[in-house]
Parts: C-alpha cells; structure tokens; sequence
C-alpha cells in the first residue's frame, strides 16, 4: 500500500520569493515519485519525476525536487516564484512495473502568487 | 499532436439517471487510465487499460461504473445509474507504452449529480 500527504492545502508566497511544497509518502516498495501541475481548465501536467539515480530532479519550469529516503519526503521547490506559477500542484506515488502508471495523488496544494 | 480529449466537459444529471464519459487518448498510446477526483479529496485510481484489456480496475467503485475501450481507441465510463456521490470530475490519462512513458492527462470532466 502507498499514500502521499502533502502538508498545506493552500500556499501563499510574493512574487521572486522562494516557492516550496511539501510531500512526504508511504511505500512498500521503493517508490516511483511524481509532481504534476494543473492550471484552470487544463489537465495535469508532468513537472518532473523520480525514478531511480540522481535523487535531485530538475523539471520543468525552474522547478526542482529532492528525493530524501531517510525523511520519506519528495518536496517541490523552486528558487523565485512568478505569477504564472499560479496552480494547483499535486505529488503522486507509483509502484513502478506494470503499475507504473497507476498514480496514487495527495490532496493537492494550491500556490498563489502575490505582486 | 492533439493531447488526450474528454467529452463533456461539463455533464449535470439527476440521481437515477445514466451519464456517458468519452476519453479520446493521443494516438498510439496503448495506456488508458480514469481517474477520479470528488469534492475536496484525493485524485484516485479507477481503472487502466492496455490496449482494450483492462489491465487493473481495483479502482472502480462499485458495479454502475462500466469502462470500456473499443478496438483500443476511446474510452466510454458509464455511471448507470448516477449517485450524489458520483459527483467530481473524473480525469483520463494516456501513455504510449508500459514501463517509465509519462502519462498526459486530458481537462476532466466535471459531473455533477442533483
């Protein structure tokens, strides 16, 4: 069984401050991690994953994330945040194999930027 | 290349009823999946396709849901009949083939049961 928690349903940060959205999550197995981002009336999109090797993840963006294994965590940062980064994030889980693709989401967090 | 389509975007029907979901995935992806998002929760797993097997249903809630996905195209997820429950909006993803392909999800389609 897996399951992700992200910590903050609603984050506020000003324009050029730094963006930072919390994941942590549980896995049997060793996990296959995700970030997708949805803006109004589009679907979800990859920002950047986690599958095996290098455990800091560039994506998309300007955003970055770092896989910690001893802190079960998975958090989305990026240095200088832009209005446009205006969205609703979600981290997801995946077992990997077969079950890749079998996405298992946190609540989600929605970012919003001030001028 | 068109990205995964989903029709309607919007659908408001009264609880008994029967309502239709289509989900049109990019061309040559071999990978379906639904997922669903209520009110105020977690986007979740409901079913995955390969092709027009399906691969994994332990999501689907109950047996009003039926998928199906004919000759390994579209995708229809019937809700029949339709619970105050079933409201949310219900996502389809695509990926073009098994193992690490990214998976491009279509808008939703946002049900709303009266």
């Amino acid at each position: 069984a897996q399951s992700v928690t992200q910590l903050g349903s609603h984050v506020s940060v000003s324009e050029g401050a730094l963006v930072l959205l919390r994941c942590n999550y549980s896995s049997s197995v060793p996990p296959y991690l995700f970030w997708y981002v949805q803006y109004p009336n589009q679907g979800l999109q990859l920002l950047l994953k986690y599958t095996t090797g290098a455990t800091l993840v560039k994506g998309i963006n300007g955003f970055e994330a770092e896989f910690k294994k001893s802190e079960t965590s998975f958090h989305l940062t990026k240095p200088s945040a832009h209005m446009s980064d205006a969205a609703e994030y979600f981290c997801a889980v995946s077992q990997g194999g077969t079950s890749y693709g079998k996405l298992t989401f946190g609540q989600g967090t929605i970012l919003t930027v001030h001028p | 290349e068109a990205g995964v389509t989903q029709f309607p975007s919007h659908s408001v029907i009264e609880k008994g009823q029967t309502v239709t979901l289509r989900c049109d995935p990019i061309s040559g992806h071999d990978n379906l999946y639904w997922y669903r998002r209520v009110m105020g929760k977690e986007i979740k797993f409901l079913l995955h396709f390969v092709k027009e097997s399906k691969q994994d249903e332990s999501g689907m809630p109950n047996n009003r849901f039926l998928a199906e996905r004919t000759g390994g195209t579209y995708s229809t997820l019937k809700v029949q009949p339709a619970e105050l429950e079933d409201s949310g909006v219900y996502f389809c993803a695509s990926s073009e083939k098994a193992g690490i392909s990214e998976e491009y999800f279509g808008p939703g389609t946002r049900l709303t049961v009266l």
